[in-house]
């Protein structure tokens, strides 16, 4: 099975930065999503990682350790409409390359 | 505009009736998919499918029923063996392969 652990929720003031941490276990890892979802929406893409190392995108980033089973979420800057859950998933070869989502994590930005 | 639909957004449903979900998507998107959400959780997957007239059950099928008779339509029906039904239900799609997911604006299922 899968199992991606993530926390509940994190606050974080206007301005500031704030790491969102996602770590797996899964075998035929095939790539590491992460979807920004505010209230009663749909979710939306931000970015996938499938290699080691960091991509960014505007004020967000996303980092991936394969060997440590380890990704973060990092936003910069933040902005009141920053303030959603942030859902880790990751595709597996194994699971018929479906997405398993963890419980996603609740950010609420302050000013 | 490209993009997924479901409607309706809001619906209520008396207990032991089954209800139909819509999904309907205009990217040529191969792959489609069900997800269950319940408040403050991550999602479920229902069912997927990956072809035309072919789909898969996902980790909750029970008590969901679907059909993939056009590439564009993925139509959930929750049925009345679903002994938890009420719940946020998005629609995803994709291309098939290591692609993201895009999903429809979701539909709120009351069930009382």
């Amino acid at each position: 099975g899968q199992n991606i652990d993530q926390p509940t929720e994190m606050t974080a003031t206007e301005g500031a930065i704030v790491q969102i941490n996602c770590t797996y276990q899964t075998s035929g890892f095939n790539g590491l999503f992460w979807y920004q979802q505010h209230a009663g929406e749909a979710p939306t893409f931000l970015s996938y990682n499938v290699l080691d190392g960091l991509e960014e995108k505007g004020r967000f980033s996303s980092f991936l350790s394969r060997s440590k089973g380890y990704s973060y979420l990092l936003l910069k800057e933040l902005q009141m409409k920053d303030s959603a859950s942030y859902l880790c998933a990751v595709r597996s070869q194994a699971a018929g390359n479906k997405l398993t989502f963890g419980g996603g994590t609740r950010v609420l930005v302050k000013p | 505009d490209g993009g997924i639909t479901q409607s309706p957004k809001y619906l209520f449903r008396k207990e032991g009736q089954n209800v139909t979900l819509s999904c309907e998507q205009n990217l040529n998107h191969d792959a489609m998919y069900w997800y269950r959400q319940d408040p403050g959780q991550g999602l479920r997957l229902i069912y997927y499918s990956q072809i035309v007239n072919d789909f898969q059950k996902g980790d909750i099928a029970e008590g969901y029923s679907v059909s993939r008779e056009k590439k564009e339509s993925f139509p959930l029906t929750v049925t009345s063996a679903q002994k938890n039904p009420t719940a946020f239900y998005l629609c995803a799609s994709s291309k098939q392969g290591a692609y993201e997911q895009y999903f429809g604006p979701g539909t709120r299922l009351t069930v009382t």
